[in-house]
């Protein structure tokens, strides 16, 4: 049972781009959306995260938009490097008594010179 | 340095034998859990500990058995590996909001 579903499976993006990538969740009780990086051969990583109270959270190049009304939340990569190809991974969970995280599909980035 | 150590990086194993994954973080988080990542499927919950002293199974929990053998420890066992669980394995913690994980143990059924 998917109940984070994120698009697109891959993205290829020109250096100095804008690298987007979707997710949408269908459980109301999920207050806490991380966003994952992996590099080859390595774990994921928390990247960014946001809470339902806020529409937008900046941190250096990477940005999460939120849209509680649509279920819906984003990740947004502005002037794309070849260091940020990876395989990111959304992800949602309440973080009220124990923690289970549920994650996307991941999306493979890959950012060309 | 802080973390989350994953033992053995690499196996292959042959169908019908048993192994166990090790576990262990040092940075006193409560809660620890074991995934399994499958290329188009993302990272599935296969069981987790809340706390110590106790496990609960996750999205994936067949062929597989924990143990929380104290705070800092969490091992996985496959009794009889299939190809099936053929996979790249991943142990977390977390002490309440984003996860910290290992690098993971490429586990090859043959």
């Amino acid at each position: 049972q998917q109940q984070v579903k994120q698009s697109p499976q891959s993205l290829i993006v020109q250096k100095g781009g804008i690298s987007i990538i979707n997710c949408a969740y269908e459980n109301t009780a999920f207050d806490y959306f991380p966003w994952y990086q992996q590099f080859p051969g390595k774990g994921p990583a928390l990247l960014i995260a946001i809470r339902p109270d806020v529409s937008e959270k900046k941190e250096g190049r990477f940005t999460i938009s939120f849209n509680k009304s649509a279920k819906q939340f984003s990740l947004h990569i502005m002037d794309s490097q070849p260091g940020d190809s990876a395989t990111y991974f959304c992800a949602a969970s309440n973080t009220w008594g124990y923690q289970k995280v549920t994650f996307g599909t991941g999306t493979k980035l890959q950012v060309i010179p | 340095n802080a973390g989350v150590t994953q033992t053995p990086k690499f196996q292959v194993l042959k169908t019908g034998q048993s192994m166990t994954l090790q576990c262990a973080q040092d940075m006193n988080h409560n809660s620890m859990y074991w995934y399994r990542q499958d290329p188009g499927m993302g990272l599935r919950l296969i069981y987790y500990s809340a706390s110590e002293g106790t496990t609960d199974k996750g999205e994936v929990p067949n062929g597989y058995n924990v143990s929380r053998l104290n705070k800092r420890e969490f091992s996985l066992r496959l009794e009889s590996a299939a190809p099936s669980q053929t996979s790249v394995y991943f142990c977390a913690s977390t002490i309440g909001s984003g996860y910290t994980f290992g690098s993971g143990t490429r586990l090859t059924v043959v």
